[in-house]
């Protein structure tokens, strides 16, 4: 079984200041990670991906996260918000099956970014 | 290209019409998903489509339909909904090869109003 926990339902940051937005994860084995960004009545856009290669992967819009095993972490960063950013943030876990994926999703942190 | 298009952008239905929903995909993918987010929530999933066979149905009530007339088109059919069903259906897609996992591209959305 998978699981994913967001750890702030709401971050609120000012622009031009660094955003850290959080996730742990739950998995019985070696798991695939994604992190989706949704703006508002918008569909969701894919971030960035972890599966197994490097640790710190590098996303759109400079966003970035680490896979910490040792922590079951998957956070996501970026150095300077811009307010372009104020969405919804969601961490998502797949398994794959025999060829489709099922996606586990955390509740969600939304991004506030003031100017 | 990694469009997943979705038509209509807005719909409102009473309860007894019958509508369709319509996704569509140029990307080769061979599994498309259904999914329903109501406001404030992460997406649910609803059906999967696995090389256009039904794969999962999340015991979605038989008012909702879907249909996978080929590996580019994915329908939902919609008759005799509730006002509860009213939500955001975002349709993905995916690639299948192997065991390795795909993330999933999301469509805009159908915001779907039922009075």
């Amino acid at each position: 079984a998978q699981s994913v926990t967001q750890l702030d339902s709401h971050v609120s940051v000012s622009e031009g200041t660094p955003v850290l937005l959080r996730c742990n994860y739950s998995s019985s084995y070696s798991p695939s990670l994604f992190w989706y960004v949704q703006h508002p009545n918008k569909g969701l856009q894919l971030l960035l991906k972890y599966t197994s290669a490097a640790t710190l992967v590098k996303g759109i819009n400079g966003f970035e996260a680490e896979f910490k095993k040792s922590e079951t972490s998957f956070h996501l960063t970026k150095p300077s918000a811009h307010m372009s950013d104020a969405a919804e943030y969601f961490c998502v876990v797949s398994a794959q099956n025999s060829g489709y994926s099922t996606l586990t999703f955390g509740k969600g942190t939304m991004l506030l970014v003031s100017p | 290209d990694t469009e997943v298009t979705q038509t209509p952008k807005h719909l409102v239905m009473g309860m007894t019409n019958k509508k369709s929903l319509k996704c569509e995909q140029h990307m080769g993918h061979r599994a498309m998903y259904w999914y329903k987010q109501k406001a404030k929530k992460p997406p649910e999933l609803m059906f999967v489509y696995s090389y256009e066979k039904l794969s999962i149905n999340e015991s979605v009530p038989s008012r909702f339909s879907p249909e996978c007339p080929n590996s580019s088109l994915l329908n939902l059919h919609l008759h005799a909904l509730q006002p509860e069903d009213s939500a955001l259906y975002l349709c993905a897609s995916s690639q299948i090869r192997g065991t390795q996992t795909y993330e999933q591209y999301f469509g805009p959305g159908t915001r779907l109003t039922v009075t």
